[in-house]
């Protein structure tokens, strides 16, 4: 499978602990972004990495959150102190760079679910 | 103002009939793309169709056509012969910036919830 990978699927913490998603790109894509979904929602833009370099930060990017992509390859996306409202769908969606495919879509992975409790 | 608005929150569609999912935008770019994503209950988001902002002809990608009419800023997304299997969310997005060499934002819509009767 050369999609998009994302680990965990599911993720229980209690409130004030620190969690980590890890997200795993299609190999040739340099482009990687996180979403957050809520329930009921669309997928809200969280931060947007080319290569190694995170470009882009929302202002929902609190504090609490941190993004990385050390190599350019996989990403992590921890947050710490998590609060309730953390809770949500956490998507990451890869895309080539322009010229060497087509800008047409993001390739989603399946998400990490979050449920602070 | 909205982005992206969807103001279908659900749809009901007889199987094997023709449905239609409503999207309208916001933009002040001139080059800009249209999405729509199937998403399933088990979450993944499926793309299903693209419409460049300078396509002429409107998009279609098997059963799925976008009705893209620039003037009304609106891309419906229209499914013909609708499946039990179509039953999901339905978002809208547009992204933004495609002259540009950096990051392209990406806005999505609030969806439409599809529900396909047998």
């Amino acid at each position: 499978d050369t999609g998009v990978s994302q680990d965990p699927r599911h993720k229980i913490t209690k409130r004030g602990q620190n969690v980590t998603f890890r997200c795993d790109p299609i190999s040739e894509h340099n482009r990687l972004y996180w979403y957050r979904q809520t329930l009921g929602q669309g997928p809200e833009f969280l931060t947007y990495f080319q290569n190694e370099a995170q470009l882009e930060k929302s202002r929902l990017l609190s504090d609490r959150f941190s993004a990385e992509r050390p190599k350019g390859s996989f990403s992590t996306l921890e947050i710490q102190r998590t609060e309730q409202g953390d809770s949500a769908m956490y998507l990451c969606a890869s895309s080539p760079s322009p010229g060497t495919g087509h800008l047409r879509e993001q390739y989603f992975g399946p998400g990490t679910r979050l449920t602070v409790t | 103002a909205q982005k992206i608005t969807q103001t279908q929150p659900g749809m009901f569609v007889q199987e094997k009939e023709a449905v239609t999912l409503d999207c309208t935008y916001d933009t002040s770019d001139q080059s800009y793309g249209l999405f729509w994503y199937k998403q399933p209950s088990s979450g993944e988001m499926i793309f299903l169709i693209y419409q460049g902002s300078y396509d002429e002809q409107n998009a279609t990608e098997g059963r799925y056509s976008l009705n893209f009419q620039k003037a009304r800023k609106s891309a419906n997304l229209v499914i013909s012969a609708s499946q039990l299997g179509d039953s999901a969310m339905y978002f809208c997005a547009m992204r933004e910036g495609l002259n540009s060499g950096g990051y392209q934002k990406v806005t999505f819509g609030t969806g439409t919830k599809l529900q396909v009767i047998p």
